[in-house]
């Protein structure tokens, strides 16, 4: 069974600049969550896609967007990056919304 | 404002002795409760759940213990060994909400061979 995977792992970008992170869920897993965990910090929600739409919002604004295809993988998307955007990314993937989630091995994103 | 709270940042332990990690939680509507092992530059590993059905959950070393009425719930690890040396995370859902989970700050364990 392949577990949830992450990419890149980590990366640098410069205040004001685009990222994309992608996530492939774990087989037979049809849900995918992103979290944001600032050291220190527990992770906290950002959105949840389920059928390719966002099912469920965190406290992030507008410039945080997703997008699922249809083979369950994701995408996490950041515009206008802030210096406090710099965190360790978690996808997590689950059977279905609610239930148990598995994460993935992060990204690392810098901004600076 | 923390729905999840884990009032002690770090805990240490003899090797072969029981490890306790606790958690708190304000959220009366939360039925569903996990937690996670997270190693450095790794993502967190899932661990246990329990349901708020139940008040005890065991798989091999762990156990997980689930007060409803005191909105407080525990991991319990024995023996403890020194891989179990980590930061450990309770996380929480609400089923009127089913799309996300309220995490803690997180306890660094460790284990003192």
């Amino acid at each position: 069974e392949t577990g949830v995977t992450q990419s890149p792992t980590h990366l640098i970008k410069t205040r004001g600049q685009q990222v994309t992170l992608r996530c492939s869920s774990q087989s037979g897993h049809n849900t995918v969550s992103w979290y944001q965990q600032a050291l220190g910090q527990g992770p906290q929600f950002i959105f949840q896609y389920y059928r390719e739409e966002e099912n469920g919002r965190g406290n992030f604004p507008p410039r945080f967007s997703g997008l699922q295809f249809p083979n369950y993988s994701s995408e996490l998307n950041v515009n206008a990056l802030e210096l406090d955007d710099s965190a360790l990314y978690l996808c997590a993937s689950s059977r279905s919304p609610g239930n148990t989630i598995y994460f993935g091995e992060g990204s690392w994103l810098t901004v600076v | 404002d923390q729905q999840v709270k884990q009032n002690s940042p770090s805990l240490s332990v003899q090797e072969g002795r029981i490890s306790i990690l606790n958690c708190d939680y304000t959220n009366s509507m939360f039925d569903y409760f996990l937690w996670y092992k997270k190693y450095p530059a790794e993502g967190p590993t899932f661990l246990i759940s329990i349901s708020s059905i139940k008040d005890k959950n065991e798989d091999g070393r762990f156990t997980v213990f689930l007060n409803k009425s005191a909105k407080h719930l525990s991991l319990h690890i024995v023996p403890s060994q020194p891989g179990d040396s980590a930061v450990y995370f309770c996380a929480a859902s609400d089923p009127g909400v089913g799309n996300q989970f309220y995490f803690g700050t997180g306890t660094s364990l460790t284990v003192i061979p």
